[in-house]
């Protein structure tokens, strides 16, 4: 299965600012996908991110909110911009490993806005 | 009604009990299904993965799916206390279209 990490593992935020979250990948994978976890939700994807194109983002999710990064097949970035209390939430990287046509996850960015 | 159903728990049982996890579904589309175990301040992990209806074992844990029902289920025997997390079941219509995630039940397992 594909190893991904993802960092920062957690972080506090004031109201206004923004995060940036990486995702690197040990091997080359087509799509990779953010997905939000809120307390006591499922887990909802927010976009997926294809090397090369724009990334497709979700009902209810916008590029200006959220804009995506994915400069090549093993990398790529989400930021949470202009943060308000409602974005707090575990934020999580994910690939369709190639091989097994699985989805994988990363360990996941705890985020806290105050 | 939501897509993907699954009771949040929390759900307690000893060391040694049969835990079955459930989840139904509204969509008759959905043919992937999925259980992900999720520790504590970490990213879901895979757990089973099956295809379509049946039946699927691997070691103390078995996946069950009905499509007629559109019920799904995993079982965990002889449970053990490294068993508590929380279990997500996921699914989808094809490899291409995104997986649907239930809320997750949590589980804990005492000794």
């Amino acid at each position: 299965s594909a190893v991904i990490s993802q960092k920062p593992s957690r972080d506090i935020c004031q109201r206004g600012t923004s995060l940036t979250i990486q995702c690197q990948v040990d091997s080359q994978v087509t799509m990779m996908f953010w997905y939000r976890q809120q307390p006591g939700q499922s887990l909802t994807l927010i976009a997926t991110a294809n090397q090369g194109s724009e990334a497709t983002y979700e009902s209810g999710f916008v590029i200006d909110k959220f804009p995506i990064s994915r400069p090549n097949l093993t990398f790529s970035t989400l930021t949470v911009s202009n943060m308000s209390p409602e974005d707090s939430s575990i934020y999580l990287c994910s690939v369709d490993d190639p091989l097994s046509e699985k989805l994988f996850f990363g360990s996941g960015t705890q985020l806290s806005v105050l | 009604q939501k897509e993907v159903e699954q009771d949040p728990g929390p759900l307690s049982v000893p060391e040694g009990a049969i835990v079955s996890l459930n989840c139904t579904y509204s969509n008759s589309a959905f043919q992937y299904f999925m259980w992900y175990r999720q520790y504590s301040r970490k990213g879901p992990e895979l757990l089973m993965y099956t295809y379509s209806s049946g039946n699927k074992e691997d070691g103390r844990f078995t996946a069950q799916v009905d499509k007629s029902s559109k019920y799904i289920s995993l079982f965990i025997r002889d449970s053990q206390p490294s068993d508590s997390a929380t279990y997500l079941c996921a699914m989808s219509a094809s490899g291409n279209t995104p997986l649907v995630f239930g809320k997750g039940t949590r589980l804990s397992v005492i000794a």
